[in-house]
């Protein structure tokens, strides 16, 4: 299976920081990889595909970078609502995996 | 709008089976472009992929090696549903499970969610 590995696995930030978290694959993946937010008691909720595509209705302060095994998701401007946790996920192979997350407080 | 809408008992005895339903509206579970998957979410396993099914002229269907054997995924077309049914849980399968659609490129991204089942195993 391949390994996804997300760090940090917890980042203080405040409104309006940029912030940057990694995910990094175990083996190369091209560009298949997406990011999603959960917030607690809910569902995660894609924000990106394919490493950099944004999904509609997403804000554009977030970003998403990368290819092969290191990918990045960057928040320009962290907005109250952005305190949660962020996945990464591979889409590469099956079993797809996911990184173990990084909570954003 | 593409919803999934789960349904199942939150309480299973250990030794017992847990079987779980997701409810499409907005899309055919026959749809030739997209997948049908169980996640779950535990605080020891984090998100886990367990199983999908999907249409490509037959159907589909394939397990994680963590649950193989033990689950069982069916699509219902005549209800546009799709179950999940995993035999012999114990203290270890209770987490929350979540079923969602994938497409697109690769194996595809998981778009949307169901609302999650918190399922607990436990006498």
């Amino acid at each position: 299976d391949i390994q996804m590995t997300q760090s940090p696995s917890s980042l203080s930030a405040s409104i309006g920081d940029r912030v940057t978290i990694t995910c990094r694959a175990s083996q190369s993946i091209n560009n298949f990889l997406s990011w999603y937010q959960q917030k607690p008691g809910k569902a995660p909720q894609l924000l990106i595909s394919v490493a950099s595509n944004l999904q509609t209705g997403v804000p554009s302060r977030f970003s998403g970078g990368g290819s092969g095994t290191d990918f990045t998701l960057t928040i320009s401007s962290l907005q109250p609502e952005d305190f949660a946790t962020y996945y990464c996920q591979q889409c590469y192979t099956i079993p797809q995996t996911f990184g173990q997350g990084t909570k954003l407080e | 709008q593409i919803q999934l809408q789960q349904s199942g008992p939150g309480l299973v005895k250990p030794s017992q089976t847990l079987s779980l339903t997701c409810a499409v509206s907005g899309d055919s579970v026959s749809s030739s472009i997209a997948a049908w998957n169980w996640i779950r979410e535990s605080p020891s396993r984090g998100l886990e992929w367990l199983g999908r099914t999907y249409y490509r002229s037959k159907w589909y269907i394939e397990y994680a090696a963590s649950v193989e054997g033990r689950m069982t995924i069916n699509p219902d077309t005549s209800k546009n549903q799709f179950s999940l049914q995993l035999n012999s849980v114990t203290p270890d399968d209770t987490a929350v499970y979540y079923c969602a659609r994938a497409s697109g490129p690769g194996k595809g991204h998981f778009d949307p969610w169901g609302q999650g089942t918190r399922v607990t195993v436990s006498s």
